[in-house]
């Protein structure tokens, strides 16, 4: 158990609907990352929150947003979904502050989400 | 920006064989973790064993130790006593080690290489 909870586990919805994606880092990590992971592909980054800033944006959608909330969840919304982001969601959390980092990222068990 | 090239999408190995994944990166930068993770079926990541660049030591974690030759950016993950349970995705990560003011500690990962374990 890496200590990181994403929910929901499955999800299956339409074309066109907006889902949101949730995220509880480890205990006292205040970094959250979000990655997307399509069927047989890698890990794709899609952004990082830091304390409640977002820190680096990767090749993140428009239609896709994330915010990380004062009790540092996260939360990752998609929007006018479409075939193609049928994907596994991952999201990581570390603590990269002085002391602490150990440099390793702490893996959810992924949200899959399947549009129909 | 910082690349990783995994140049073989997939290997195989007998059981209680050796194998050895090869993983190459890039950057400009001389301090930053290299990392190895194993995705199996339940599609979970699972830290496989980490390098500090600064370390000259190679690491190693019970069967699994690496190849790090800095100066050629080359990374690759040897895996000794190969058993069924190895089967699965393995990824390659590169990670910044001090990320520069406002920057980001994510995690760069290579495209993957299956591991098929033959009993």
């Amino acid at each position: 158990d890496s200590g990181v909870t994403q929910t929901p586990k499955h999800l299956i919805t339409a074309t066109g609907q907006r889902v949101t994606l949730r995220c509880s880092p480890r205990s006292g990590d205040l970094s959250v990352y979000w990655y997307q992971q399509s069927l047989d592909q890698g890990l794709q980054f899609l952004i990082h929150y830091y304390n409640g800033e977002e820190r680096a944006k990767g090749n993140i959608l428009e239609r896709f947003s994330a915010q990380q909330f004062p009790d540092l969840h996260s939360e990752l919304n998609l929007s006018s979904l479409e075939l193609g982001d049928s994907a596994l969601y991952f999201c990581a959390s570390s603590a990269p502050e002085r002391g602490r980092d150990t440099g390793e990222l702490f893996f959810g068990e992924g949200s899959r989400l399947t549009v129909l | 920006a910082q690349t990783v090239t995994q140049s073989q999408p997939e290997m195989s190995v007998q059981e209680a064989e050796t194998v050895t994944l090869s993983c190459t990166y890039d950057t400009s930068e001389s301090d930053y973790y290299l990392f190895w993770y194993k995705q199996p079926p339940s599609r979970q990541m699972i830290l496989v064993i980490r390098q500090e660049a600064y370390k000259q030591q190679n690491a190693t974690e019970n069967r699994f130790s690496v190849n790090f030759q800095k100066a050629a950016k080359s990374f690759s993950l040897k895996i000794s006593d190969s058993q069924l349970g190895d089967a699965a995705m393995y990824f390659c990560a590169y990670r910044t080690m001090l990320p520069t003011q406002g920057g980001s500690e994510k995690l760069v990962f290579g495209k993957g290489t299956k591991l098929t374990v033959n009993p």
